[in-house]
Parts: C-alpha cells; structure tokens; sequence
C-alpha cells in the first residue's frame, strides 16, 4: 500500500521557468491538499480538494494552479516559478474534510534559482 | 492571518522528563484538533487527535488536554525519549480546512 506518493522528490528550476509537482494516493480519498513548509512558518495551504472536479484556495494559493480530474490525482502546477516559491511541498489526502486523519506525502524539495 | 498559535518554537528536554507544547485558537467553528510529529526529511504523521466534547486524551506516553473554554490545547509526552526528538504541529480543522502552528522542534536530550 503506496500511500500518499509524491513526484519529484528534488526539484531546481530558474525563474520564470513553470513546472507541475505531481501527487498520487491510492486509498481513495474524497479529500486532497497542498501545503508548504518554510522554516519558522509551519505548514501552510495552498489550495485543496473535497472532491475529482472540485477545488479551492487555501491561505496561500497565488503562483499556483490546481485540477482535480480524478480521485487518485491531485497536481500542483507553478506557472512561472519565483525565488518565494522556493519551500519543500508536501501533499496530504483523508476520507473526508472533517475529523478525519490526513496522510502526507514524502515531500518534494524545490529550489529557485 | 495566523489561525492557530503554538509555543515554544522550540523545547529541550531530558531524558525521562516531561515535554508540555501548547497552542491556542481563535475561531470557534474548529471542531477537531490533531497533534502531528514529523522527523527531519519526512512527511508530517498524525500522533494524537481530540475533539472538543473531551478535555482529555491520553494514548502511551502521550496526552492532549482541551480547554474549550479557554480555546487552547496543549501535548504533554511524558517520560520523553531521545527518540522523541522530532517538530510537532498542533493543528485545527473547520471549514474544510486544516490549519496548523508554526511548529515547535524537541530535542530529548540522553
């Protein structure tokens, strides 16, 4: 049992350059999320999911996309990639938004040069 | 905005003793609050959660108390471990949403 798997787990990119971290769980859960982790600042929202073809914006949603075209699959897209973006990434999944325990992901390190 | 507020940012504690992190929350609608432990380059693993109809919560060397009135909650680990160095997140969740502190980094010294 995979889990929460994301991909990739390193990641460099120049400025201005775009990208899509990619995130899978296979214990299919109706609820998906993005967070990122900056020293001093805990975990923060980017944005999340209730459900495939239902998204919504966390506390810090912008420079990035999010879709939700299946249960499995929930990828973060940045669309031109800046030096604050620069955090490690962690996807998360639970059954539902409520009361439930949620399961992360590994983490993908991402660097902006 | 910072919707749940933890301290310390971070905690030294000897083998044996106990740790005590304690946040506290501002929005009422939050109705469960789950402690996570998370180990340098891994994800954040869920250790411990309570809802607010119970003050407390006790699982091994583990307790959460809650104090619904005060809106503030706090993880006592008991007996604490070199193996329990770690950052812990206090966390709330409500509106969809799971919002968490800032962290605080223990270090259980031998």
């Amino acid at each position: 049992n995979a889990g929460v798997t994301q991909t990739p787990k390193f990641q460099v990119l120049k400025t201005g350059q775009s990208m899509t971290l990619q995130c899978a769980q296979d214990m299919n859960h109706e609820y998906m999320s993005w967070y990122r982790q900056d020293p001093g600042m805990g975990l923060r929202l980017i944005h999340y999911s209730v459900g495939a073809g239902i998204t919504d914006q966390g506390e810090v949603p912008n420079g990035y996309n999010v879709s939700r075209s299946t249960t499995e699959d929930f990828p973060l897209r940045l669309l031109s990639a800046a030096p604050s973006q620069t955090s490690v990434y962690f996807c998360a999944s639970s059954w539902t938004d409520t009361n439930t325990e949620a399961f992360f992901g590994q983490g993908t390190r991402l660097t902006v040069v | 905005q910072q919707q749940v507020k933890q301290s310390p940012q971070s905690l030294i504690v000897q083998k044996g003793g106990i740790s005590i992190i304690n946040c506290a929350y501002e929005n009422t609608a939050f109705d469960y609050f789950p402690w996570y432990q998370q180990f340098p380059g891994k994800g954040p693993a869920l250790l411990i959660a309570i809802r607010p109809d119970v003050s407390e919560k006790k699982e091994g060397r583990f307790t959460i108390s809650f104090n619904k009135s005060a809106k503030q909650f706090s993880l006592h680990i008991m007996d604490s471990q070199p193996g329990d160095s770690a950052t812990y997140f206090c966390a709330a969740r409500g509106s969809e949403k799971l919002v968490f502190g800032k962290g605080t980094k223990l270090t259980v010294n031998p």
